[in-house]
């Protein structure tokens, strides 16, 4: 069964430094790859996705992600983290077609000032 | 703007009560799920269903039901709520098709139930 691993369960950065948030796949055929995020007391919301078209994936809020099928990695940086950035990220993982996703345990982000 | 609403953003509810979580969506889509979330563990699929009156069971069904009667509306019932099913509950919905128009899904902003 098609799995992420999000290593970390807290990251903290201070207001301007890089973001990285760690996601590992599972998975023996390519798969659809997505990071969501969720603001406190909201649902969660798209930040970008992968689908093979290419490996660097651009999102909304200045995120992107890289696909890395030689180590099956899937990490999403920010270059300059921004206070409004805090709030709790999630990898997950499709293996094709229309079959529900599988979420990763999640990343709390914290930003200090 | 696509909406996908939950009816109650917070219950408490005692144990043994049946207890209904209802979620509508504006965008007709055809797929709509129920994830529960707990600290440390993620979401965790529930059921899903992928048309009307269509249901399939997700990691985690045990002591839930579902109801899909009409297209936009996505019912979870708690036939007997247990202290165990205390969680943030929720609803999302997508397209069908391509993993590109699946894998986007749009959520509500979460029902949190306390079961006393």
């Amino acid at each position: 069964a098609q799995s992420v691993t999000q290593l970390g369960s807290h990251v903290s950065v201070s207001e301007g430094a890089l973001v990285l948030l760690r996601c590992n796949y599972s998975s023996s055929v390519p798969p659809y790859l997505f990071w969501y995020v969720q603001y406190p007391n909201q649902g969660l919301q798209l930040l970008l996705k992968y689908t093979s078209a290419a490996t660097l994936v651009k999102g909304i809020n200045g995120f992107e992600a890289e696909f890395k099928k030689s180590e099956t990695s899937f990490h999403l940086t920010k270059p300059s983290a921004h206070m409004s950035d805090a709030a709790e990220y999630f990898c997950a993982v499709s293996p094709s077609g229309n079959t529900p996703l599988v979420f990763g345990k999640g990343t709390r982000l914290s930003v200090i000032a | 703007d696509v909406k996908v609403t939950q009816s109650s953003r917070y219950l408490v509810k005692r144990t043994g009560e049946k207890v209904f979580l209802e979620c509508v969506q504006d965008m007709d889509h055809e797929n709509m799920f129920w994830y529960r979330q707990d600290p440390g563990l993620g979401l965790r699929l529930i059921y899903f269903s992928y048309d009307v009156k269509m249901k399939e069971k997700g990691d985690i069904p045990e002591g839930y039901s579902v109801s899909r009667e009409k297209k936009e509306r996505f019912s979870l019932i708690l036939e007997s709520a247990s202290t165990n099913q205390t969680s943030m509950y929720l609803c999302a919905s997508s397209l069908s098709g391509h993993v590109e128009n699946t894998g986007e899904l749009f959520f509500g902003e979460g029902s949190r139930l306390t079961v006393l």
